[in-house]
């Protein structure tokens, strides 16, 4: 069974503070990576994407990708109380036709 | 631009009645995926449809079946509901090409009692 695993937190930060969010994968063929934010009560929505090894920055979130160590992570920079949600990482099947989320990793940003 | 639509909203059942789920999306895509979430267990991938007419099974596909009615459409029926089934359920689509994201409809509370 492929694993994408998250801790679950809470992951607590005060504002202006980055939040590191982590991934892991079992599947070492996974070419795609994606991060997803969801609000309570709402749909996971995308944040950030990243396919391959570095870093990927888009404002103040910077996706980082080592596919070596299967590992993803998300850093958010200058974190604000909206920030405040669960955060899904997602991978991609080698074939690209089914995303594989994990248990989320809800953080809470206090002001 | 509605992307993906899900009807119900919300539903309640009886244990042994049967529902179907409707999920359509006007975004020409490909891919289109049944998903259920369960409080501290993420989202599970239920059955998935890479193309119209083929379908696949998830990591928790059993007491489910699915319908890839056309390239729109996607359904997840219900045969005979249990108190296990209560969750809620998203659909979603995608390119297909693995390097695009997916996109989520609202959900789908449903409670089986």
């Amino acid at each position: 069974q492929k694993e994408v695993e998250q801790n679950s937190g809470p992951l607590s930060v005060p504002e202006g503070a980055i939040a590191s969010l982590n991934c892991t994968y079992s599947d070492r063929g996974s070419q795609s990576f994606f991060w997803y934010r969801q609000y309570s009560g709402k749909s996971p929505e995308l944040i950030m994407f990243i396919y391959s090894n570095g870093d990927k920055e888009d404002g103040r979130f910077t996706a980082q990708l080592n596919k070596a160590s299967q590992y993803v992570s998300l850093l958010i920079r200058d974190s604000q109380p909206s920030d405040s949600a669960t955060y899904l990482c997602a991978v991609a099947n080698q074939a690209g036709t089914a995303l594989i989320f994990g248990k989320g990793t809800t953080l809470s940003v206090s002001s | 631009n509605a992307g993906v639509t899900q009807t119900p909203k919300f539903q309640v059942l009886k244990t042994g009645q049967s529902m179907t789920l409707q999920c359509a999306q006007d975004m020409n895509h490909n891919s289109m995926y049944w998903y259920r979430q369960d409080p501290g267990m993420g989202l599970r991938l239920i059955y998935y449809s890479a193309s119209e007419g083929t379908t696949d099974k998830g990591e928790v596909p059993n007491g489910y079946n699915v319908s890839r009615l056309n390239k729109r459409e996607f359904s997840l029926r219900l045969e005979s509901a249990a108190p296990s089934q209560t969750s809620v359920y998203f659909c979603a689509s995608s390119d297909g090409r693995g390097e695009t994201e997916a996109f989520f409809g609202q959900g789908t509370r449903l409670t089986v009692v």
